[in-house]
């Protein structure tokens, strides 16, 4: 299996623009977690999925954030519009199921927003 | 929510030697306690983890321990090899076995001197 699969792999954006990231998880994996990675907070959660449904948005910033995973192998992270301070790596992983929760990430996205 | 504090931020140890990183975390609900390696410009990867009732568990130089009365848990990778410079984080999750989501310490960069 080629992993945790994300694209692109860094995006330099405007202020104000349309950012969109995507993450194909590996397949038969059927729970998907977008995470945020910057110097000052670490590693933060901002939203998973379980079968393809929303379980727990909490830790999406802003409502400029938004999320969507239409079918089991696709899922994007959008943001509109893109500030300076959403400059960050951001991650998408995803375990198996319940009792196999090993989470396996993908290599990120690197997004600078100027 | 959860809160986990890592310590120390940098660890630098001659190549041979033992490098110790220790995690506290806040919620007592919390029963699994993952960690893991994250090298430059890649995801962070699952090393190896512990479950509460479990004190110690070991997978060659690699060993977690875990104290759920202090509320804090322990890397001790033995024999430090060059190949062991990166980041380590923890973790830990309240679902019993991270299937809604991980709260990551802030991360050890551990270097490894020749």
């Amino acid at each position: 299996d080629a992993g945790v699969i994300q694209s692109p792999r860094h995006e330099v954006t405007e202020m104000g623009q349309e950012v969109t990231l995507r993450c194909k998880p590996i397949s038969g994996h059927n729970s998907l977690f977008w995470y945020r990675q910057t110097m000052m907070r670490g590693l933060e959660l901002l939203i998973y999925f379980n079968n393809n449904v929303p379980i727990d948005d909490s830790g999406m910033p802003e409502d400029r954030f938004s999320a969507k995973m239409p079918n089991a192998s696709f899922s994007t992270l959008k943001i509109q519009p893109s500030e300076p301070r959403d400059s960050a790596v951001y991650f998408c992983a995803s375990i198996r199921d319940r009792s196999n929760t090993e989470a396996f990430f993908g290599q990120g996205t690197r997004l600078t927003v100027v | 929510g959860e809160n986990v504090e890592q310590h120390p931020s940098t660890l630098s140890v001659q190549e041979g030697d033992s490098a110790v990183i220790k995690c506290t975390y806040s919620d007592s609900a919390s029963n699994y306690f993952p960690w893991y390696k994250q090298e430059l410009g890649k995801g962070p990867q699952l090393i190896i983890d512990i479950r509460s009732n479990v004190g110690e568990k070991k997978d060659q130089r690699i060993a977690v321990t875990l104290n759920k009365t202090a509320k804090h848990f322990s890397l001790h990778i033995t024999e430090t090899q060059p190949e062991d410079s990166a980041v380590y984080f923890c973790a830990a999750s309240r679902s019993g076995g991270g299937a809604d989501g991980l709260t990551f310490g802030k991360g050890t960069h551990l270097i490894i001197q020749p």
